[in-house]
């Protein structure tokens, strides 16, 4: 059961360009979180999704970012016009349907904005 | 508003020493986790600890949780350079979202 898996692991993109962040959860799971962190920071929790759900975005920045988790085919992190400041590393998360189970993260994606 | 603070942020020990790092988290929670992160890395899950009184051991390093006093700690016995890492507290509620502690970046010196 191949684990969680995030593309690109590394990602370059020029102020103002978007960004676009997959993660693909492991097989079986329905539910999927996205955290970020900065440089020398610990992880902050962005938005929790179920399928075609959002159930949690109490993280989101209000601005440029969105996340999807469609009925097929992987989530998407969508960070319109990017800034410096997004510069950090983004961890996917997946988990079971069931309170029971603990959440599997992701390799990354480090973002790098020049 | 729950808060996870984790004491101390950056600890250097000499190789074959103890020491203790500390999580407080400010409000119940259901599950404690601590995780490694190596430089560059993802998170390695260490423990999951889900009741008072809880611990756990995996070789050089054990977890407790207090739940009445908040606060979880996790011990590192006679320190080998190999456990060099950040590790991570993370406190959840229900199924929604992990809350993280600060991290503690270890190094353990010869």
């Amino acid at each position: 059961n191949a684990g969680v898996m995030q593309n690109p692991r590394h990602l370059v993109r020029r102020r103002g360009q978007e960004a676009r962040l997959r993660c693909s959860p492991m097989k079986g799971h329905s539910h999927v979180y996205w955290y970020r962190q900065l440089p020398e920071e610990g992880l902050k929790f962005m938005v929790y999704l179920q399928k075609e759900n959002i159930i949690d975005e109490s993280g989101m920045p209000k601005e440029r970012f969105s996340a999807e988790f469609p009925k097929e085919g992987p989530s998407i992190l969508r960070i319109q016009q990017v800034v410096r400041g997004d510069s950090a590393a983004y961890f996917c998360a997946s988990s079971p349907p069931s309170s029971e189970y603990e959440q599997y993260f992701g390799p990354g994606t480090r973002l790098t904005v020049t | 508003e729950l808060k996870v603070e984790q004491n101390p942020l950056f600890l250097s020990m000499q190789e074959g020493k103890n020491y203790t790092i500390y999580c407080n988290y400010s409000t119940t929670s259901d599950r404690l986790y601590w995780y490694r992160q190596d430089p560059g890395k993802s998170l390695e899950s260490l423990f999951v600890l889900l009741s008072n009184g809880a611990v756990k051991q995996e070789g050089r390093l054990m977890a407790s949780l207090d739940t009445k006093a908040r606060l979880s700690t996790l011990h590192i016995t006679a320190a080998v350079h190999d456990l060099s890492a950040t590790y991570f507290c993370a406190v959840e509620r229900g199924t929604d979202k992990l809350i993280f502690g600060t991290g503690t970046r270890l190094q353990v010196f010869p």
